[in-house]
């Protein structure tokens, strides 16, 4: 079975400070791993993907996640935090559950950005 | 290009009264659901569909109907809302070739709150 683990609920850094948003996914077999954004009061957004090609992903905003099979873990990482990156940020894996599309979904993390 | 929209964006209900969310996508996307967000629980599947005429149940269908006459749309209704029906809504779709590894395209969400 799959799922997901958000290590953390809440991360509050500094405008211009490192972000790290942890997740750790159980699975089978080897997943399609995803990072959403969800600004308030919006839908989510896609900020990238893995899916078996390269293990550093870079997806928009300078966000990127490293995919480390050894320790089940895609880690998400942004090198200079940004006022506007303040959202909740979701990890999603893709599981095959008959012909469609099943993500699970991790609980969130809500990531605080001072100035 | 509009992308899916919901409406509406939010509803209040008593507890017995029946409701129908709207989502329509301009996409051309074959695959469309909808999901519950609640408070530290991440996206949970209700209902999807992958096509026209075609449906099925998510993780938490109880309390739900869907139906797909069309492409565009997929409505989702409560036949008879309850207090634990209270919950952000979100649509989404995605093109169904190579399900497993699509994005989904997210809606802006329909709170609802039921007492």
């Amino acid at each position: 079975a799959q799922s997901v683990t958000q290590l953390d609920s809440h991360v509050s850094v500094s405008e211009g400070t490192p972000v790290l948003l942890r997740c750790n996914y159980s699975s089978s077999y080897s997943p399609s791993l995803f990072w959403y954004v969800q600004h308030p009061n919006k839908g989510l957004q896609l900020l990238l993907k893995y899916t078996s090609a390269a293990t550093l992903v870079k997806g928009i905003n300078g966000f990127e996640a490293e995919f480390k099979k050894s320790e089940t873990s895609f880690h998400l990482t942004k090198p200079s935090a940004h006022m506007s990156d303040a959202a909740e940020y979701f990890c999603v894996v893709s599981a095959r559950a008959g012909g469609y599309n099943k993500l699970i979904f991790g609980a969130g993390t809500r990531l605080a950005v001072h100035p | 290009n509009a992308g899916v929209t919901q409406t509406p964006k939010f509803q209040v209900l008593k507890t017995g009264q029946s409701m129908t969310l709207q989502c329509a996508q301009d996409m051309n996307h074959e695959y469309m659901s909808w999901y519950r967000q609640d408070p530290g629980m991440g996206l949970r599947l209700i209902h999807y569909s992958v096509g026209a005429g075609i449906t099925d149940q998510g993780e938490v269908p109880n309390g739900y109907n869907v139906s797909r006459s069309t492409t565009e749309d997929f409505p989702l209704r409560l036949l008879s809302a309850a207090p634990s029906q209270t919950s952000v809504y979100f649509c989404a779709s995605s093109y169904i070739r190579d399900l497993y590894n699509s994005p989904l395209h997210f809606g802006n969400g329909t709170r609802l709150t039921v007492t």
